[in-house]
């Protein structure tokens, strides 16, 4: 069965400092890969995805970049942290090839920057 | 851009009502899907519709996709405090990725 790891759980940070925030997949090849970030108790804003390695599509302008260094591993980093960059990040991976494909979840990395 | 808005924002009910919740587009996907998150975990997919009009039943819920595929909405018959969560709705863009509505909070009260 698949499973995807996300690490890790909880971060705090201070302002200007870098981020790095790991996620890697299992049991599956060639997925799509994915980083969301979501507001306390809202939505959840796509931020990056990835079709393949080293193919990343960035969907918000931002002070993040992601990175995918192998087939099932999505790297989110940040050089110098914000304020703003606190919040709940959320990995993700779907199957290709379907026309109607469903995303699968870690348990989420709580970013604070203090 | 596209954009999902889901009603109500927050929806406080007591045990054993019924309730329904809404998920609206101007676009249409390929496939609307419903998800549940807990505090502090990813969201765990609940169902996905296709079908413009379908109906899907999961025990005491019941999801139907609009006609148009813009729209859907999720009823929940005689709500358990278990029903607690995020409820999100979320558009499929044929396989590339997945766009998701800010999400309705449902509190179930014993």
């Amino acid at each position: 069965s698949q499973t995807i790891h996300q690490w890790p759980a909880t971060l705090v940070q201070p302002v200007g400092s870098p981020l790095s925030l790991e996620c890697t997949v299992e049991g599956t090849s060639n997925p799509n890969l994915y980083w969301y970030r979501q507001a306390a108790g809202r939505g959840l804003q796509l931020l990056f995805y990835s079709v393949g390695i080293g193919q990343i599509s960035s969907e918000v302008p931002q002070n993040l970049s992601a990175s995918r260094p192998q087939d099932r591993q999505f790297i989110l980093s940040s050089k110098k942290l914000l304020l703003s960059d606190s919040g709940f990040y959320l990995c993700a991976w779907s199957r290709k090839g379907l026309l109607h494909a469903e995303a699968f979840f870690g348990q989420g990395t709580r970013l604070t920057v203090v | 851009t596209q954009l999902l808005e889901q009603s109500p924002q927050f929806l406080s009910i007591q045990e054993g009502e019924n309730l329904t919740v809404y998920c609206n587009s101007s676009s249409v996907f390929s496939s609307l899907q419903w998800y549940r998150q807990e505090p502090g975990e990813g969201p765990v997919l609940l169902v996905t519709v296709v079908t413009g009009g379908e109906v899907k039943k999961l025990k005491r819920l019941t999801f139907q996709f609009g006609d148009a595929r813009k729209d859907s909405s999720l009823h929940i018959t005689a709500a358990q405090p278990g029903d607690t969560g995020l409820y999100l709705c979320a558009g499929d863009n044929y396989g590339q990725n997945f766009v998701f509505g800010p999400g309705t909070r449902l509190s179930v009260l014993p």
